[in-house]
């Protein structure tokens, strides 16, 4: 199966300034990346997402880049805002019923 | 949020009694999936549908069974809830590629 590996666990940025969030997969057959972002006591809900046909994709302040050679992928937030503090997570799909192996979360503050 | 929710939101039971966890989408979407939520792990896939009576276990489904009798509910059984069942559990459907995610429910298990 998918193993997908995400770090760093914990991150601390000013407000304004650049976050990035890394994760490694294990299957070169996976084909699907999103992530998701998880505020406290909230559903995870998606954020942005990543095709492997794709190297990189923008939305606003957010960008995701891939590197299928060397099976990872990234999370770019820049200009953060204090509202963009909470739980990141990657994911990758498998398989022709595109089970979604997640990683195990990067918790980002924003500090004011 | 795909038109999904869960219930109870919030069960507090004891080890050893059984309990279900129903999962409802609004919508038509073939595929719904249970995961479980810890400290730690990430999310992981209990069980998952690819349609009406149509299910396969995903990496922790030991202590859990599922069914799915109408194309809009999904529901998560645990056959005899133990300590480390514990968790917060969510409820996802398809579209396309793209996952969304119910509410969750908190369950504690005493």
């Amino acid at each position: 199966g998918e193993n997908v590996e995400q770090h760093p666990s914990t991150l601390s940025v000013q407000e304004g300034d650049s976050a990035v969030i890394k994760c490694t997969y294990s299957d070169s057959a996976s084909n699907y990346f999103p992530w998701y972002k998880q505020e406290l006591g909230k559903r995870p809900q998606l954020i942005i997402d990543i095709r492997s046909n794709v190297g990189e994709k923008k939305d606003q302040r957010i960008a995701v880049t891939l590197n299928k050679t060397a099976k990872h992928f990234s999370l770019h937030i820049t200009e953060t805002q204090p509202e963009d503090s909470a739980v990141y997570f990657c994911a990758a799909t498998l398989g022709s019923d595109e089970k979604l192996t997640f990683g195990t979360g990067t918790r980002l503050t924003i500090i004011p | 949020d795909a038109g999904i929710t869960q219930s109870p939101r919030h069960k507090v039971t004891e080890t050893g009694t059984p309990v279900t966890l129903r999962c409802h989408q609004t919508e038509n979407h073939r595929y719904m999936y249970w995961y479980r939520q810890d400290p730690g792990h990430g999310l992981r896939l209990i069980h998952y549908s690819y349609g009406v009576k149509d299910t396969d276990k995903g990496e922790v489904s030991d202590g859990y069974s599922v069914s799915r009798s109408k194309t809009e509910d999904f529901l998560l059984t645990l056959e005899s809830a133990t300590s480390s069942q514990t968790s917060v559990y969510f409820c996802a459907n398809r579209q396309e590629s793209r996952y969304y995610f119910g509410p969750g429910t908190r369950l504690l298990v005493l």
